[in-house]
């Protein structure tokens, strides 16, 4: 079965960092395509990065340069390094198994990130 | 970019009856569109993709429909499970990833 559990979110001040965690279970994250995708609250689902196979990285043009897309395949575990936080990036953060095709099949229950003074 | 736009932002259907969602892309995206159920509090889930073809384990009373701009969620006879939120996301062209801005579905 598959499964993603996401950790590491919490209270953050503006500029500051936080790293979130995405364990799977049921696959192996190094030979899938992976993602973040953030829901700020009461809002909609906002793509945020992408980890290729490969090792190639997209991310959308809000956290360009502040977030990084990482993973460790001894511990079958996604990464997001998110540097330099703004209010603006307050959401639920959720990682997902991407298809090759291109939509997300399978869902973490997410992680919540709160950025405020 | 493409940009996804979903209507109406809110559907008010009662249990029993049929459920029509739509789903706008600026630009064909051929059939490369997927719909995901998002209930309060939990995860989106992947309903379809392909514009028709049911996700693993989502019952037959969900379908969908289209090509190219037009796209169509439709539930046969709603549950009181499938009250929910609604997200389209079109994948003919990424990244960007775009998803439409949801449609709420509630009970009459």
């Amino acid at each position: 079965e598959v499964q993603l559990v996401g950790s590491g979110g919490g209270f953050i001040q503006p500029g500051g960092s936080l790293r979130l965690s995405c364990a799977a279970s049921g696959f192996t994250v190094s030979s899938n395509y992976m993602g973040w995708v953030r829901q700020a609250p009461g809002k909609g689902l906002q793509w945020v990065s992408l980890f290729y196979t490969g090792g190639t990285t997209y991310y959308a043009d809000s956290v360009k340069g502040r977030f990084t897309i990482s993973r460790d395949n001894s511990k079958n575990t996604l990464y997001l390094q998110m540097n330099g936080l703004r209010a603006e990036d307050t959401a639920m953060y959720y990682c997902a198994k991407f298809s090759r095709m291109g939509y997300f099949d399978y869902w973490g229950q997410g992680t919540l990130v709160t950025v405020s003074s | 970019e493409r940009v996804m736009t979903q209507s109406p932002a809110t559907l008010s259907v009662s249990p029993g009856e049929r459920a029509t969602l739509s789903c706008r892309a600026s630009q064909s995206v051929s059939s490369s569109l997927a719909w995901y159920q998002q209930k309060p509090g939990q995860a989106p889930r992947l309903l379809i993709y392909g514009a028709s073809t049911r996700a693993t384990g989502i019952p037959a009373r969900f379908s969908g429909s289209g090509s190219g701009t037009e796209f169509t969620l439709t539930i046969s006879s709603l549950q009181s499970e499938d009250f929910a939120v609604y997200y389209c996301q079109q994948y003919h062209n990424w990244p960007p990833i775009t998803f439409g801005q949801g449609t709420r579905l509630e009970i009459k």
